[in-house]
């Protein structure tokens, strides 16, 4: 069975701090992909990453950073400089080979204030 | 533009009634989805469809119904055998694949009293 944690249900920052999003997943597969989504007030899902198991390698676009350990089965999401408008509801998500389907996380919601 | 629509945004039923959640993708992809969204539950798949004229229940089927007669569109009907049909409703897309990520739509809040 595949299952995605995040553990931090709530987070509360001030602008220009950095915060770091936890994600840490199961799943017994080799092959598999990683997501992050971000659910603004709005309610619509806005995709941000994709990340597949073989490829470690850290991301970066522009705030925003992924750090993926398999070794700790841990991706987590780094926002840097944080702004009002991150303040949001972040999704990790899992989906393994041959499986069409995402697992969800429960979400983490920031809020980043003035 | 390319995208996907869900109408409406908000729907009120009342206890006893089914009710169809409408939901349309012209971004060409064969994969469609419906999720529901209650507060600190993260999201949940209902039904999916890789395929027009084909569709396979999720973790929470129990209570909903599907179509896939058209590739665009992929409506969800919540019956009154649903115990607890209240929620926010999401619809998705996606190319067939597994590598692929999934387009979501804006959403319906359905409100069942």
């Amino acid at each position: 069975a595949q299952k995605v944690t995040q553990a931090q249900t709530e987070i509360s920052v001030v602008e220009k701090e950095d915060v770091t999003l936890d994600c840490v997943y199961e799943t017994r597969d080799t092959t598999y992909y990683l997501f992050w989504y971000k659910q603004p007030p709005s309610g619509e899902l806005v995709f941000l990453i994709r990340r597949n198991s073989f490829d470690e390698q850290n991301e970066i676009s522009g705030r925003y950073s992924w750090n993926f350990q398999k070794s700790t089965s841990s991706f987590n999401f780094t926002i840097t400089a944080s702004q009002v408008v991150d303040s949001a509801v972040y999704f990790c998500a899992l989906r393994y080979s041959g499986y069409s389907t995402l697992t969800f996380g429960k979400g983490t919601m920031l809020l980043v204030s003035p | 533009d390319g995208g996907i629509t869900q109408s409406p945004k908000y729907l009120f039923r009342k206890e006893g009634q089914n009710v169809t959640l409408s939901c349309e993708q012209n971004l060409n992809h064969d994969a469609m989805y419906w999720y529901r969204q209650d507060p600190g539950q993260g999201l949940r798949l209902i039904y999916y469809s890789q395929i027009v004229n084909d569709f396979q229940k999720g973790d929470i089927a129990e209570g909903y119904s599907v179509s896939r007669e058209k590739k665009e569109s992929f409506p969800l009907t919540v019956t009154s055998a649903q115990k607890n049909p209240t929620a926010f409703y999401l619809c998705a897309s996606s190319p067939r694949g597994e590598h692929y990520e999934q387009y979501f739509g804006p959403g319906t809040r359905l409100t069942v009293t």
